[in-house]
């Protein structure tokens, strides 16, 4: 499946790094979401967009930024994180915001040191 | 925000055996779908259920939603290898939110 790309597939951090995480979807959707899956935790998700406008913000803290220049592209900056961000961040898109099917990327696997 | 619960989170299964997975909700849903995700892997969407009762199968999986739109399972039959992984449900409600469960992760004895 390649509908939804994200690069990098692996990450290791210091917590004093700037980093980006970068998805791509090629499906011609408008949504895209980015979501946090930590081991034996469910799904959290953490940001909605919507034809590039931010829908919705589940509480996330600063350190992690997102940015949505086109419905094709979603990115992700991380700054001073902290080892708990250790996880895998997973990308998804969906047609629109309201509920319908969501096509996930292969997820990037941080390691914050 | 909503809340869907899924039961079992584990499920040991012997090979060959039968198992379901339920997930309930205490509001009414609009629709549900299911999603698998292998270890090391993503979520992949299975299917989707709209209407009260609808019943849909693939192959060994079938999927039922319940009558009051309020709960759903995931039965799977004659389990395999190629079964092993984690079962997300994903509800969504009337005001067109996605949720997802906590999710049933089934290992496969031989």
């Amino acid at each position: 499946e390649t509908g939804v790309t994200q690069t990098p597939r692996h990450l290791v951090m210091g917590m004093t790094n700037k980093k980006s995480l970068k998805c791509e979807q090629h499906l011609g959707h408008n949504a895209m979401y980015w979501y946090k899956q930590s081991a034996k935790k469910p799904l959290e998700l953490m940001f909605v967009y919507s034809l590039e406008e931010r829908v919705e913000n589940n509480s996330v803290p600063s350190r992690f930024s997102p940015e949505c220049p086109n419905s094709s592209h979603l990115f992700l900056h991380l700054h001073t994180l902290q080892p708990e961000d250790s996880a895998l961040y997973l990308c998804a898109s969906s047609q629109g915001p309201g509920g319908e099917t969501q096509y996930f990327g292969p997820g990037t696997r941080l390691l914050v040191l | 925000g909503q809340q869907v619960m899924q039961i079992p989170q584990y499920q040991h299964v012997q090979e060959g055996e039968d198992f379901t997975t339920y997930c309930n909700s205490s509001t009414t849903l609009s629709n549900i779908q299911w999603y698998k995700q292998r270890p090391g892997g993503h979520p992949v969407f299975l299917i989707q259920l709209v209407k009260s009762g609808e019943v849909k199968k693939q192959k060994r999986l079938t999927f039922q939603f319940g009558e009051a739109k309020k709960n759903s399972s995931l039965h799977i039959t004659a389990t395999q290898t190629t079964d092993v992984g984690t079962y997300f449900c994903a509800a969504r409600s009337n005001d067109y939110k996605l949720s997802f469960g906590a999710g049933t992760t089934v290992t496969v004895r031989a």
